[in-house]
């Protein structure tokens, strides 16, 4: 199994420029989410899936829309770029809500010029 | 969720038993006590979880003490890739998917050659 990627790994934008985090799980997992990572402020939950087709925003959602068509695909979407949106994005994926593990991905760097 | 402190860093021999220590006073009958790292650059890898009891997996052990206030992770032979950020986290699971994984500063952990 790969587990869980995510690409690009790094990624520079313009102010109001758009783009998709891609996130893939080959685990079969129902449940998957994306924090945000920034200097000092542990990790924050942006949105969040319990399975395909359902979709929720965790804590700091705005300026990020999800969709969950498939099992296997999360994808992030920036909507219009900030510089507060700079920051390590990760994905992650689990069985199944509650569950005690979550598996990360490696990480995307995005940088908001 | 509990808050937890832990110390900001700590170095180990290589070879040695790494003892890491975890407060959290103020958690309730159903908190679970999670550890996590972050080894540089990359995501949040899950490493050990418990309640109640003592718990030993492939990667480490967990000591709770009986009245639960504070933990210690013990990795009982460290090398070098265990140099990492360590993360010791209580929360319940949650049925309804919006997890705060709320990681904090943890303890910087390098391992000595």
């Amino acid at each position: 199994n790969a587990g869980v990627t995510q690409t690009p790994k790094f990624q520079v934008l313009k102010t109001g420029q758009s783009m998709t985090l891609q996130c893939a799980q080959d685990m079969n997992h129902e449940y998957m989410s994306w924090y945000r990572q920034d200097p000092g402020m542990g990790l924050r939950l942006i949105h969040y899936s319990v399975g395909a087709g359902i979709t929720d925003q965790g804590e700091v959602p705005n300026g990020y829309n999800v969709s969950r068509s498939t099992t296997e695909d999360f994808p992030l979407r920036l909507l219009s770029a900030a510089p507060s949106q700079t920051s390590v994005y990760f994905c992650a994926s689990s069985y199944s809500i509650g569950t005690d593990t979550q598996y990360f991905g490696p990480g995307t760097r995005l940088t908001v010029l | 969720d509990a808050k937890t402190t832990q110390p900001p860093s700590m170095d180990c021999a290589e070879g040695r038993a790494a003892n890491l220590p975890c407060n959290h006073s103020t958690i309730s009958g159903n908190e679970y006590v999670y550890w996590y790292r972050q080894i540089h650059s990359q995501g949040p890898q899950y490493i050990i979880h418990g309640l109640k009891n003592n718990e030993t997996n492939e990667m480490a052990s967990l000591i709770i003490t009986e009245d639960r206030k504070s933990s210690t992770l013990i990795l009982p032979h460290a090398t070098l890739r265990d140099t990492a950020v360590y993360y010791c986290i209580v929360r319940v699971p949650r049925e309804d998917g919006n997890e705060k994984l709320t990681f904090g500063t943890g303890t910087r952990l390098t391992i000595i050659p």
